[in-house]
């Protein structure tokens, strides 16, 4: 059973378009955090939203946790080749275990 | 962010033989590890959970007698896989997480490919 459900799995735009990747679950989390993964290494950590409603940016990135903590979003501005990775978003319980979703794969033609 | 040193990062062994994959946190104590399991294109599957000091909690469906999971001290711990057949292939990866910490740091991966 998967806790998070992530959509799009797949996503291949263009440089310069803008993306929206959805993390959704039944379930409330005390945190949710996105992650990048490229081929053969770890996940590198991105943000980790704690607050209903609260809205992070990072650079071209902004990140939004649903006002119920169940769901959250990550938007990419003007996306760039660079941009390229498996994006997972996580949902953390108090006894800080993960729960992972399948993860989208962003591929960023230039 | 805080930093969590893997390895090795690929090791190939005979089916039949045992692996021992290592967790450091480096710059941090870190009371809560955990381990993943991750198939080509696929995401993380949580195998197990552990604490230092303390016996470590499986998933469901995860034998913990083939992986077997060792927490000794605050900044290392230890996967071993037992009798590695070839569908124990796969790409392995730990996380860390200190007492205080909110977020949990990952280690860069270990390719285990069992021939």
């Amino acid at each position: 059973t998967q806790l998070l459900e992530q959509s799009p799995q797949f996503l291949s735009i263009q440089e310069g378009e803008n993306l929206t990747v959805y993390c959704n679950s039944s379930s409330v989390f005390s945190s949710l955090q996105w992650y990048r993964q490229e081929p053969g290494e770890g996940p590198v950590l991105l943000v980790t939203v704690v607050t209903g409603g609260e809205v992070k940016k990072l650079k071209r990135l902004t990140f939004q946790f649903g006002d119920a903590r169940k769901d959250s979003s990550l938007h990419i501005t003007a996306a760039q080749p660079g941009d390229t990775g498996l994006y997972l978003c996580a949902g953390g319980s108090t006894l800080g275990r993960l729960y992972f979703g399948r993860g989208t794969q962003l591929t960023v033609w230039p | 962010g805080a930093v969590v040193s893997q390895h090795p990062s690929r090791v190939i062994c005979k089916s039949g033989t045992s692996v021992k994959i290592e967790c450091r946190s480096l710059d941090f104590q870190a009371t809560t590890m955990f381990w993943y399991r991750q198939f080509p294109k696929q995401s993380l599957m949580l195998m197990a959970t552990s604490n230092e000091g303390s016996k470590a909690t499986y998933e469901q469906g995860v034998e913990k007698d083939k992986f077997l999971i060792n927490h000794a001290s605050l900044t290392l711990s230890t996967l071993t896989v037992t009798s590695a057949h070839p569908e124990d292939s796969s790409f392995y990866i730990c996380s860390a997480k200190g007492f205080l910490n909110t977020e949990a740091f990952f280690g860069q991966g270990t390719r285990l490919t069992v021939v």
